[in-house]
């Protein structure tokens, strides 16, 4: 199956300043990579995602990057904010399959 | 609208006594999933289902069951709880992929003593 990493595995940032956040994936098939948030006590939440016939996306200040012949893809938040605060996981997914697969996640930390 | 809603959000179990997690959706999707979520482990699935009627394992299924009876609900079972199965379990639900968004429920708190 679909091994996905992700690192960092905690990151604090001061406000205002960009954070990025890594993964890689090993099945070639994968073909759809989201990104969700998590805040505290809450079920994570879809923020960006991002299909393989695309390099990069964004929504304001979130963009997300893909590498398909490296087999990673990024998440980009510029100018953070104190409520950018919250648990990142990435994933991925393929229409041949039937699952997603979840990075570890990061904690990340926007300090005011 | 409420989306997808889990219960009970808290529990406390006894080793070896059983418990239902209950999850229903109201947006008509076909897809739901059970995860469960530990420190530094991300999501981890359990089972899913493609449709009602239907189930099948995922990463972690030994010592869960489920059930689709309707569309609507996914159940989530254990036989006889473990301490190994304290965790947060989220289900999930999307329309009709598993290349589209997930929706998830706030989760449920689950200790085995």
């Amino acid at each position: 199956g679909e091994n996905v990493e992700q690192h960092p595995s905690t990151l604090s940032v001061q406000e205002g300043d960009s954070a990025v956040i890594k993964c890689t994936y090993s099945d070639s098939a994968s073909n759809y990579f989201p990104w969700y948030k998590q805040e505290l006590g809450k079920g994570p939440q879809l923020i960006i995602d991002i299909r393989s016939n695309v390099g990069e996306k964004k929504d304001q200040r979130i963009a997300v990057t893909l590498n398909k012949t490296a087999k990673h893809f990024s998440l980009h938040i510029t100018e953070t904010q104190p409520e950018d605060s919250a648990v990142y996981f990435c994933a991925a997914s393929s229409n041949t399959g039937n699952q997603f697969y979840f990075g570890t996640g990061t904690s990340l930390t926007v300090i005011p | 609208n409420a989306g997808v809603t889990q219960t009970p959000k808290f529990r406390v179990l006894k080793t070896g006594q059983s418990m239902t997690l209950l999850c229903a959706q109201d947006m008509n999707h076909e897809y739901m999933y059970w995860y469960r979520q530990d420190p530094g482990m991300g999501l981890r699935l359990i089972h899913y289902s493609v449709g009602e009627g239907t189930t099948a394992k995922g990463e972690v299924p030994d010592g869960y069951n489920v059930s689709r009876l309707k569309k609507q609900n996914f159940l989530l079972g254990l036989e006889s709880a473990a301490p190994s199965q304290t965790s947060v379990y989220f289900c999930a639900s999307s329309l009709a992929s598993n290349t589209g968004e997930l929706f998830f429920g706030e989760g449920s708190r689950l200790t085995v003593l």
